[in-house]
């Protein structure tokens, strides 16, 4: 099946640095990767979407300057967390579709926790 | 975006039928319904996905109902390693794709 890849599984850094995380298509082409955040006993929240060679678009209430995404290839998508702070702490998942459509499903990474000390 | 409703918890004994209901009462005809679990600390699974008939698969059955208001996630034996959070999705045929999740419905297997 379709493999998706995170890198680093998990960070810590400290208030004020910015981090970057890296999501990887292993075995495919995505078309689309999305980029979620979940805290302790909640769900997923969708934080942007992206596409190859294009802009990100973020969800309402997620800043795009404090979230930087870049999807360069369709193999790889980084999300970088500027200025982060004790409350961006949180665990962050990728996910990547082959192709558009409802019927297809998307193939999430292992996630990346995100500690700000 | 439609709106999934579970229910927040559910336990099954070990190697009994699990029956996970969700309601989608807004659903549109080009939305499909995907079901994904999540263990602790990992990313979502893929389960099961289906748009107007009921569908199988080696994890799972998915019984959507006629009026595709409400579907059916059914684990056949549930096993220890089922224990998770499961999530009922409503995906579109055309647009952006993306995934609103619920707040899902943590199952919980006895031994």
């Amino acid at each position: 099946g379709a493999v998706v890849s995170q890198h680093p599984s998990w960070v810590i850094c400290k208030s004020g640095t910015s981090v970057k995380i890296e999501c990887r298509s292993l075995d495919f082409q995505a078309t689309t990767m999305f980029w979620y955040r979940q805290f302790p006993k909640q769900s997923l929240m969708l934080m942007a979407t992206s596409n190859e060679g294009s802009k990100a678009t973020h969800e309402q209430g997620v800043e795009k300057d404090k979230f930087l995404i870049n999807h360069a290839s369709l193999t790889l998508s980084t999300l970088t967390v500027t200025s982060a702070h004790p409350e961006d702490s949180s665990f962050y998942i990728c996910s990547a579709t082959t192709t558009g459509g409802g019927g297809y499903e998307q193939y999430f990474g292992p996630g990346t926790r995100l500690t700000v000390t | 975006d439609a709106k999934t409703t579970q229910p927040n918890s559910m336990e099954s004994n070990e190697e009994e039928p699990v029956h996970l209901p969700c309601n989608h009462s807004t659903i549109s005809g080009t939305d499909y319904i995907h079901w994904y679990r999540q263990l602790p600390s990992q990313g979502p699974e893929y389960v099961i996905h289906g748009l107007t008939s009921n569908v199988n698969n080696r994890m799972a059955s998915l019984a959507i109902a006629e009026d595709r208001k409400s579907s059916t996630l059914i684990l056949h034996r549930a096993t220890l390693r089922d224990a998770a959070v499961y999530y009922c999705i409503l995906n579109r045929v055309s647009g952006t794709y993306k995934y609103i999740f619920g707040t899902g419905t943590r199952l919980k297997v006895l031994a």
